[in-house]
């Protein structure tokens, strides 16, 4: 089974606050991406990496950057957490090998007071 | 761009009854299609998929969703919901020929089923 880990299941911050959610999938998968979950809104994609050191943007890169130092690693960070940034966060991770199916993580809860 | 359409945001149903679930997709090339579900407290986790093929895939739990190309449909059906169906489900659209980038999710389908 694929296992995509995210670090942190809950996590409140301060407005103001530089945030890293990390996350590790151990397929040996070349895509993983960030989305975020807000009510009504489904699943916006945030930024997605192809390969190491490889990042494209999303839908609302806005105030979000990635870093992709490992095939396995892919960690989002909020450089300035501000309250509109309170949502659940979503890494994923597929490769063209499995047809590009995309398996997900638990999910990381994050509040911005 | 792809967009995707799911017209239902809560759906409530008794044990036993029939479900369907609307997905429209607006797309005029090839696509790949999904849908996932995302129960109570756990992440979302592939219910079917359809690439080619027969155009009526059958999933995990007795779901199954039928690809009518002409109406950009991709419907998830399931003849007798039961308690613990109840979860948010969600319609996903590629395009097969394109990035991995280039999955495009609906805002979801939140099912309630009742004992």
């Amino acid at each position: 089974d694929v296992k995509v880990t995210q670090s942190s299941r809950y996590l409140v911050k301060r407005t103001g606050e530089k945030v890293f959610l990390e996350c590790v999938q151990d397929m040996d998968h070349e895509n993983m991406f960030w989305y975020r979950q807000d009510p009504g809104l489904g699943l916006r994609l945030i930024y997605f990496s192809y390969d190491v050191k490889m990042k494209e943007k999303g839908d609302i890169p806005e105030g979000y950057s990635v870093s992709r130092e490992k095939k396995e690693r892919f960690s989002l960070i909020l450089e300035s957490a501000s309250t509109n940034q309170t949502s659940m966060y979503l890494c994923a991770s597929s490769s063209a090998s499995l047809g590009n199916t995309i398996y997900f993580g638990e999910g990381s809860w994050l509040t911005v007071v | 761009a792809q967009s995707v359409s799911q017209h239902n945001h809560h759906v409530i149903l008794s044990e036993a009854a029939s479900l369907e679930l609307g997905c429209n997709y607006s797309y005029g090339g090839t696509v790949n299609l999904f849908w996932y579900v995302q129960y109570p407290g756990q992440h979302l986790q592939l219910l079917l998929k359809y690439f080619s093929g027969d155009p009526l895939v059958k999933g995990i739990k007795g779901f199954e969703a039928e690809f009518i190309k002409s109406k950009f449909s991709f419907n998830l059906r399931k003849p007798s919901v039961q308690w613990s169906d109840t979860a948010e489900y969600f319609c996903a659209v590629s395009v097969s020929s394109g990035s991995a980038r280039q999955l495009t999710f609906g805002s979801g389908t939140q099912l309630t089923v009742l004992p």
